[in-house]
């Protein structure tokens, strides 16, 4: 089975700075799918980011972006201009193209400070 | 549109015991997934369903648990013989086709076995 591995239990920023969280996974698959989900208090994951493996360009969404590096397996978060309602807990995801199911990360719990 | 919903939010069971919660897919989603999320984890594929059948049901722990969905809409997972174990947030997903879209979460059901 896939791993997926977020060495970063904790993480804190300041209101309005840049916070990178990092994530590596090991397969031995070519096409495949990373996702970022975002878990506040209410439980419910909600998806921040997506990124195909076969697309070279990184993904962004608004002020979330992804660092790809294929060949190292990484993945990692980049949050611009941090925001207190993005304190969550964040959790890496791996999906196969070819599969169902999605391999997650023990997740990285944010923090922002005002 | 309305979410996948689960209920109940919060189940209290005695050891022994038997349970089942239900998940609502978001309508027209065929796909559904169910998941554990033991404290400090990330979740846990559990099962996943296209349409009425399990499709993959790899991940089921062991004989006391099963899942239905009878009419390839709502589906009910379903634990015999609770153990303190069984304790996580069970988190159900939906999504529009099986690959390679991404899955909509619920806000889980919190189980705790006394």
């Amino acid at each position: 089975a896939q791993t997926v591995t977020q060495s970063q239990p904790e993480m804190s920023v300041q209101e309005a700075e840049t916070v990178t969280l990092s994530c590596t996974y090991d397969t031995s698959e070519s096409d495949y799918y990373l996702f970022w989900y975002k878990q506040p208090p209410s439980r419910q994951m909600i998806l921040v980011i997506r990124q195909e493996a076969y697309k070279q360009q990184n993904a962004t969404e608004n002020r979330f972006s992804v660092n790809f590096q294929k060949a190292a397996k990484s993945f990692s978060l980049k949050i611009s201009d941090s925001q207190l309602g993005d304190a969550a807990m964040y959790f890496c995801a791996y999906r196969s193209s070819s599969g169902n199911q999605f391999y997650f990360g023990t997740g990285t719990s944010l923090t922002v400070i005002p | 549109g309305a979410g996948v919903s689960q209920t109940p939010s919060n189940k209290v069971t005695e050891k022994g015991k038997y349970v089942e919660l239900r998940c609502d897919p978001i309508s027209g989603h065929t796909a559904l997934y169910w998941y554990r999320q033991s404290l400090g984890q990330g979740p846990e594929f559990l099962i996943y369903f296209q349409g009425t059948g399990a499709a993959d049901d790899s991940g089921l722990p062991n004989d006391r648990f099963f899942a239905v969905r009878p009419e390839g809409s709502v589906s009910t997972l379903k634990i015999q013989r609770t153990e303190r174990g069984d304790s996580a947030v069970y988190l159900c997903a939906s999504s529009r086709q099986a690959t390679p879209d991404t899955q909509y979460f619920g806000p889980g059901t919190r189980l705790t076995v006394l």
